[in-house]
């Protein structure tokens, strides 16, 4: 079984400019996680997507979108690139169990996204 | 208010033997889950063990185990029998039920596994 695969591995970009991160989750997986990782701040929840639907959102400015596809792959956007972007971007797939029950529900990360702004 | 405490920012253990990593927590939700996941050098983060609130036994998985006390809101990870491989950052991470996938993690812990 094929794990999370997230594409690019590596970016470099500048201050303004936009990115688009991809992910495609476990197969069978209908949830995908976004995180941002830094030194300073650790690791930070984004959003988290369930069927194409926007489920949670972290506290991240507007800059910072995502979406995801009918076959559970997503995409997360970040416009007008600052140099506090700089991170390390994870996404992270689950089965996506239903809340109000306690489930085992464990997250299987990729290998992350190393985006440097410049 | 922090969700997710880890006091130690790093640890050293010498190869063979066993170590604790601490993690607290703060929830008011009944219904929460806790993990621990090893994120090595590489990046990726690794799965190592999970705890539900209702789970009456600790868990454990191969070397690694949990010490749950719900009472102190304490998850401690215990990994018996460190190897060289074993070097890497630690993560505690608490996913409380009423809050969906969204995960909050500690701060973490750098293990250094001495030959």
């Amino acid at each position: 079984k094929a794990g999370v695969t997230q594409t690019p591995r590596y970016l470099i970009k500048t201050r303004g400019q936009q990115v688009t991160l991809s992910c495609s989750p476990i197969s069978g997986h209908r949830s995908v996680s976004w995180y941002q990782q830094t030194p300073g701040q650790g690791l930070q929840f984004l959003f988290e997507y369930f069927s194409e639907t926007q489920r949670n959102k972290g506290n991240f400015p507007g800059r910072f979108s995502g979406r995801q596809f009918s076959n559970s792959r997503s995409e997360m956007n970040v416009s007008t690139l600052e140099l506090g972007d700089s991170a390390l971007y994870l996404c992270a797939s689950s089965l996506g169990g239903t809340s109000g029950v306690v489930n085992y529900n464990e997250q299987f990360f990729g290998p992350g996204t190393r985006l440097t702004v410049l | 208010a922090q969700k997710i405490t880890q006091t130690q920012p790093g640890m050293f253990v010498q190869e063979k033997e066993a170590v604790t990593l601490d993690c607290t927590y703060d929830t008011s939700d009944p219904s929460y889950g806790l993990f621990w996941y090893k994120q090595p050098s590489s990046g990726e983060m690794i799965f190592l063990i999970y705890q539900g609130s209702y789970d009456q036994q600790n868990a454990t998985e191969g070397r690694y185990s949990l010490n749950f006390q719900k009472a102190r809101k304490s998850a401690n990870l215990v990994i018996s029998a460190s190897q060289l491989g074993d070097s890497a950052m630690y993560f505690c991470a608490m996913r409380e039920d009423n809050y969906g996938q969204n995960f909050v993690f500690g701060p973490g812990t750098r293990l250094s596994v001495l030959p």
